[in-house]
């Protein structure tokens, strides 16, 4: 069965930086690409961006291109999402999910991020 | 940048009655490209369709996906009470890469 499991919640201030991680379950982690999925409270799905794990190939969305860093570690089936600054605008659930070629399949349970002065 | 439009916003109906959720793209999506999920509140999305008209695996037959072109509906026939939630269709392949729409809320009427 596919999971993925996403780091815990974090509490941050403004212009700290933060790294949040998504760890696959299977060996096929590496071979199926991982996007993020912003939802900011009370509102939709935003897709940021999403990367290869195998050879760390990446998809950025221009809504956040500079804003995160998108990465992967695939010898221990990891994505990550990074921040430099955190900016109270930045609070909000984000979802790893793995992409079957078009489709988000399976999803992380999300890690909720608050930044708050 | 393809857009997605969802209508309606809101939705209420009851129990035992027949949902149609409408997804309106700004320029032509492949088929193959077009997604619903639902979510329900403190839940990850979960994928209902893809390629339009495909069920996931494990999904149950009252959800029916349809369209082409620039035009999708999601259909659910019978609604039980576990199907109010909110629901988003997303695109594939267009730029960006992947868009969502802004949902529609099921709720109980």
């Amino acid at each position: 069965e596919v999971q993925l499991v996403q780091s815990g919640p974090e509490v941050k201030k403004p212009g700290e930086s933060l790294k949040i991680s998504c760890k696959g379950s299977v060996n096929s982690f590496t071979t199926h690409w991982i996007g993020w999925v912003r939802q900011m409270p009370g509102k939709g799905l935003e897709w940021m961006g999403s990367i290869y794990p195998d050879d760390s190939d990446t998809l950025d969305s221009p809504s956040f291109q500079g804003q995160v860093t998108i990465s992967a570690d695939k010898s221990i089936s990891t994505a990550y999402l990074q921040w430099s600054s955190l900016k109270a605008s930045d609070t909000a659930m984000y979802y790893c999910a793995r992409s079957d070629g078009y489709n988000f399949d399976h999803w992380g349970q999300g890690t909720l991020v608050t930044v708050s002065s | 940048e393809i857009v997605l439009t969802q209508s309606p916003g809101t939705l209420s109906l009851s129990p035992g009655e027949r949902a149609t959720l409408s997804c309106r793209a700004s320029q032509s999506v492949g088929s193959s490209y077009l997604a619903w999920f639902q979510q329900k509140p403190g839940q990850a999305p979960r994928l209902l369709i893809s390629g339009a008209s495909s069920r996931a695996t494990g999904i149950p037959d009252r959800f029916s996906g349809s369209g082409s072109g620039t035009d999708f509906t999601l259909t659910i026939t019978r609604l039980e009470p576990e199907d109010f939630a909110v629901y988003y269709c997303q695109q594939y392949g267009g730029s960006p890469r992947y868009t969502f729409g802004q949902g529609t809320k099921l709720e109980i009427k």
